[in-house]
């Protein structure tokens, strides 16, 4: 697609639901970004992928969130067993996989999924 | 250690004057790529500016302008002219090579408000 396309906007869940969380990337982008962002902060990275495989989870917070990707496309944010604390703003993000030092690998970011757990 | 700092919570900035925003970050990988994104109140992620580790001269895009000073690991951000259409949060990004895992890290931001 022309951007990188998030859904559901907006989330409101109760504690305990799981809840599973899109992105749709740009077209031909081939790493993808998933970040939280509270109110006010930067965004913190959770976890990214080249392809369809998971490069780095290490900021994923604990074994209740989970990633995928599994046809190097549309990528699923899983959390299990929601918790209040969860309760944030996702963005997801892709860049196409060009050298590091390249000005081509700008991160593209969604409008994000926003969200609360009651 | 954090790999992007930005010290600058909040800034401001009289309109038509120029602000800097301050960004420093730490690596031991020869490349990596900074960035600047700009976050208004609407909450969207938009791209400013790109300097590459190996760059040799300072990136610009229009009024944006980016102070790459590489030996004391500092990336800030220059606005000229400032307008009021310009207050927002400013976040400094750092991407790594591939051998240090290719990780794109974020600062925690500095809130710019111009003043009429």
């Amino acid at each position: 697609g022309a951007g990188v396309s998030q859904s559901p906007r907006y989330k409101v869940t109760k504690r305990g639901q799981d809840v599973a969380l899109r992105c749709d990337p740009i077209s031909g982008h081939v790493s993808l970004y998933w970040y939280r962002q509270a109110l006010g902060q930067g965004p913190e990275f959770l976890t990214y992928f080249n392809y369809e495989a998971q490069q780095d989870k290490s900021g994923l917070p604990n074994d209740r969130f989970s990633a995928e990707r599994p046809e190097g496309s549309i990528s699923t944010l899983t959390i299990q067993r929601t918790e209040q604390r969860d309760s944030a703003m996702y963005r997801c993000a892709s860049s196409p996989l060009e050298g590091t030092s390249s000005g081509a690998n700008v991160l593209t970011f969604g409008a994000g999924s926003r969200l609360t757990v009651l | 250690a954090q790999k992007i700092t930005q010290t600058q919570p909040g800034m401001f900035v009289q309109e038509k004057e120029a602000v800097t925003l301050d960004c420093t970050y730490d690596t031991s990988d020869p490349s990596y790529g900074l960035f600047w994104y700009k976050q208004p109140s609407s909450g969207e992620m938009i791209f400013l500016i790109y300097q590459g580790s190996y760059d040799q001269q300072n990136a610009t895009e229009g009024r944006y302008s980016l102070n790459f000073q590489k030996a004391r690991k500092s990336a800030n951000l220059v606005i000229s002219a400032s307008q009021l259409g310009d207050s927002a949060m400013y976040f400094c990004a750092m991407r790594e090579g591939w051998d240090t895992g290719n990780q794109f890290y974020f600062g925690t931001g500095t809130s710019l408000t111009v003043i009429p």
